[in-house]
């Protein structure tokens, strides 16, 4: 079954509104949580690496103001996508490590953002 | 930083053919490489992966080869059928260096009856 649990699977929104991602470890704890973002037939895009209790790290070109992301606990990161554009459409998929360093990282499936 | 070329890019064989994906990397320090299999609208799943230290690993109809001095790996898929269409992508990891994941460009495998 999933390790990975995201939430919503999908989701519209209109521009200048906010929308939260959760991202969930199931059955294990992750301290390391990952984001990536994905267009329609192309690769994922990592956007940030988000550390438990700490700050987010981001990948050069991803604005750390519009793209909030939170990991507050071993089990949940959450991303929030602030004053929603439509260019910010995409879909928004989140990575936990399973185990110790060296373990596979383990997707969840994705969330599809549509800003009207 | 790391770069992975994925290459073909579509790849359409009949049921029962072998489909083979193939993948070069940039780092010689990259020491783990997964595949992952992406089906429409959903997240990628992890279907073998290999590390620097392991030439070959298989998995029924599944394998993965790796050629560390032409940093070089491939995926290959045996007999296939049509529940193996979709979209395939390697990536390469530096384990322990942020384990952060660097994606080929993917590869859409169509299997035809």
């Amino acid at each position: 079954g999933a390790v990975v649990s995201q939430h919503p699977s999908w989701v519209i929104c209109k521009s200048g509104t906010s929308v939260k991602i959760e991202c969930r470890s199931l059955d294990f704890q992750a301290t390391t949580m990952f984001w990536y973002r994905q267009f329609p037939k192309q690769s994922l895009m990592l956007m940030a690496t988000s550390n438990e209790g700490s700050k987010a790290t981001y990948e050069q070109g991803v604005e750390k103001d519009k793209f909030l992301i939170n990991h507050a606990s071993l089990t949940l990161s959450t991303l929030t996508v602030t004053s929603a554009h439509p260019e910010d459409s995409s879909f928004y998929i989140c990575s936990a490590i399973l185990g110790p360093v060296n373990s596979p990282l383990h997707f969840g499936n994705g969330t599809r953002l549509t800003v009207t | 930083g790391e770069n992975v070329e994925q290459h073909p890019s579509t790849l359409s064989v009949q049921e029962g053919d072998s489909a083979v994906i193939k993948c070069t990397y940039s780092d010689s320090a990259s020491n783990y490489f997964p595949w992952y299999k992406q089906e429409l609208g959903k997240g990628p799943q992890l279907i073998i992966d290999i590390r620097s230290n392991v030439g070959e690993k298989k998995d029924q109809r599944i394998a993965v080869t790796l050629n560390k001095t032409a940093k070089h790996f491939s995926l290959h898929i045996t007999e296939t059928q049509p529940e193996d269409s979709a979209v395939y992508f390697c990536a390469a990891i530096i384990t322990g260096g942020g384990n952060k994941l660097t994606f080929g460009t993917g590869t859409q495998l169509k299997v035809e009856l």
